[in-house]
């Protein structure tokens, strides 16, 4: 089967720097990538790896261990707007798209 | 450039009755994706339609269909409706095999309650 696993609630202050994890268990693996969704509003892209190592856009950055089966969100110099619900989704050989839970990042000022 | 539109925004129907849900993708992408977002479950994988063709779906009874039109806009009817069907219903797009770029176009969904 296919799985995603990342944590329900992460907390962080303003200013500071947060890892959303994810681990992931799928059959023929192609990459993962991170969706923000604010309250009410759609799913909007962050990012994809599909190789190992590290992609950065901005403030924010996306890990992939192809190997561990793990991949991580780093959000750097939060803002209060970073408060959102965060995605990790598998992209894989069956060519389903498989979203994990999603993590809740509240932002203390 | 206009975005992935969905209709309507909001619908209110009883048990057992049938729902249609509409989706327009962004101009040039062929490839629309269903997804349901029932409360604290994530974003379940529903269909994947691509150049009018049903090409994948989730873990969803058959009561759950949908079809492509030429135009590449997209419909998902919910026929038998359950109390459990209540649910935000995301439609996305993308340009191309989404395996390249990994990057899904959402719209801001419908929001279905079934009383």
């Amino acid at each position: 089967g296919q799985s995603l696993e990342q944590p329900s609630e992460v907390t962080a202050v303003e200013g500071a720097i947060v890892q959303i994890n994810c681990t992931y268990q799928t059959s023929g693996f192609y990459g993962l990538s991170w969706y923000q969704q604010h309250d009410g509003g759609a799913p909007t892209f962050l990012s994809y790896n599909a190789l190992d190592g590290l992609e950065e856009t901005g403030r924010f950055s996306s890990f992939l261990s192809r190997s561990d089966s793990y991949g991580y969100l780093l959000l750097q110099e939060l803002q209060m707007k970073d408060s959102a619900s965060y995605f990790c989704a598998v992209m894989n050989r069956d060519d389903k798209i498989i979203f994990g839970k999603g993590t809740r990042l509240h932002i203390l000022p | 450039e206009a975005g992935v539109t969905q209709s309507p925004t909001h619908l209110i129907k009883t048990r057992g009755q049938q729902a249609t849900l509409r989706c327009s993708p962004i101009s040039g992408h062929t490839s629309v994706y269903w997804y349901q977002q029932a409360l604290g479950l994530g974003l379940q994988f529903l269909l994947w339609y691509d150049e009018g063709e049903e090409r994948n779906r989730g873990n969803f009874p058959p009561r759950f269909s949908g079809r492509q039109f030429p135009n590449y806009s997209s419909e998902l009817n919910v026929n038998a409706l359950e109390l459990e069907d209540s649910a935000l219903y995301l439609c996305a797009s993308s340009f191309g095999s989404h395996i390249n770029t990994g990057e899904l176009f959402f719209g801001e969904g419908s929001r279905l309650t079934v009383l």
